[in-house]
């Protein structure tokens, strides 16, 4: 059964710091993708990582992949407010079913 | 970008009524539909892929008989509650699938569905 875990689980960060949360899972997958949900809201999608050493970034936050680590980073620079958020990575199973097992979130409170 | 409608947002019921929740994918064909359930301050746990004009595929512990799905056509998938009951209330959510994206498994989400059960 794949699994996935998010550490941390609760981050508070003041603004203009950086910090950086981890998702990691349990078998072998190329495939991962990060979230952003709003209290009382639905996913909006972030980064689709698809390869080992996958990078890529967007203002504030830039999300990695390393999937020999089983591992991936999601990196944000000098917070801001407009950032807190519930962040959930999701893994794509190897089996070809297309199912999504999402790991257990990060709840992200910037504080001014 | 591609939209996917869930519809309605929130809905209150007595407990052993049925509760249809509708999932759209508005400017897009979707073969396969998601429908996830959340409880508060948790993750979301999948329930089912919906596929359209085959019967759904339910996750292990899910009652298939007390949660319906109908994905009749393209754009449309549909969860129904049966005999709702207080410890069915939670935040639905469904996604639907890009299709023709490969090896990415792009979802896009609905808005969820808030049950509260009485």
């Amino acid at each position: 059964e794949l699994k996935v875990e998010q550490n941390p689980l609760f981050l508070s960060m003041q603004e203009g710091k950086n910090y950086t949360i981890y998702c990691n899972y349990s078998t072998t997958s190329d495939r991962l993708y990060w979230y952003r949900q709003d209290p009382g809201k639905s996913l909006e999608s972030l980064f689709v990582l698809l390869s080992n050493g996958a990078v890529k970034q967007e203002g504030r936050l830039m999300a990695s992949l390393d999937t020999k680590a089983r591992l991936s980073t999601l990196h944000i620079t000098a917070a801001v407010h407009d950032l807190s958020a519930t962040y959930f990575c999701a893994v794509d199973s190897l089996w070809g079913n297309e199912k999504l097992t999402f790991g257990t979130g990060t709840r992200l409170t910037i504080i001014p | 970008g591609a939209v996917v409608s869930q519809h309605p947002s929130r809905v209150i019921c007595k407990s052993g009524t049925s509760v249809k929740i509708e999932c759209r994918s508005l400017d897009f064909q979707a073969t396969t539909m998601f429908w996830y359930r959340q409880f508060p301050k948790k993750s979301l746990m999948l329930m089912a892929t919906s596929n359209e004009g085959s019967k759904a595929t339910y996750e292990q512990g899910v009652e298939k008989d007390k949660f319906l799905i109908n994905h009749a056509s393209l754009t449309l998938s549909t969860l129904t509650v049966t005999s709702a009951h207080p410890e069915d209330s939670s935040f639905y959510i469904c996604s639907a699938r890009i299709p023709g994206s490969g090896g990415k498994n792009i979802q896009y989400f609905g808005a969820g569905t808030r049950l509260s059960v009485l």
